[in-house]
């Protein structure tokens, strides 16, 4: 069963626009994490957030948590055409490694 | 460190077949998770072994097995093949509730 809810399902920007896309999830969580994947390949680890913090960076991307809403977003600045992808949000409980996944966003960023 | 291997990458089979894929996880790394992931269910968590031990199981039929070897080299089963199990199958290795890295997936087609 999918525990996270991704927003919007497909996202069409210009290459240098900002990228947005939301996560929202059911149950209390030890962490989320963000991964991207190209063309049904294997995931590609973006950037871990865990429960006690707020915002977390990496890079050009940026990752906030709101547990009292049960959401997450995942900004990327100034996107590049290779960031065209689908990115998927993943949520751990606690004492396990198993990652619950939303349904993903696909990301379209034209040159 | 070299990354998460599996072999095969590719498998065509038929219905009432059963098939093994294998995965090989990064050094050092003592938890193995697999997932399936298809175009109408997502990403769906099979099971995750650590230590040879399965320490977490997700909602498949029986026909879906898996163990894990001492070297933590991991691999799944599935016998009596279904159309439905046409997936990319994907490993995962970690250290207890931090990321997963990823493999490139075993693309399985069933006819």
């Amino acid at each position: 069963s999918q525990q996270g809810e991704e927003d919007p399902q497909a996202l069409s920007i210009q290459e240098g626009e900002n990228a947005t896309m939301n996560c929202s999830y059911k149950t209390s969580i030890n962490n989320l994490q963000w991964y991207r994947q190209n063309s049904g390949r294997g995931l590609v680890h973006l950037i871990l957030i865990r429960s006690n913090e707020r915002e977390k960076h990496s890079g050009r991307l940026r990752v906030t948590l709101d547990t009292s809403k049960k959401s997450s977003s995942l900004l990327i600045t100034a996107s590049r055409a290779a960031d065209t992808a689908s990115y998927f949000c993943a949520t751990a409980s606690s004492g396990y490694s198993t990652l619950t996944f939303g349904k993903g966003t696909m990301l379209l960023v034209s040159p | 460190k070299a990354g998460v291997t599996q072999t095969p990458r590719y498998l065509i089979k038929t219905r009432g077949q059963q098939v093994t894929l294998s995965c090989s996880p990064i050094s050092g790394h003592r938890s193995v998770s697999w997932y399936q992931q298809t175009p109408g269910q997502g990403l769906q968590f099979l099971f995750e072994y650590f230590s040879e031990t399965q320490r977490n199981k997700g909602n498949f039929p029986g026909r879906f097995s898996g163990r894990q070897f001492s070297n933590s080299r991991s691999e799944m089963n599935v016998s009596t093949l279904e159309l439905g199990d046409s997936a990319l199958y994907l490993c995962a290795s970690s250290i207890t509730n931090n990321e997963q890295f990823f493999g490139p997936g075993t693309r399985l087609t069933v006819l």
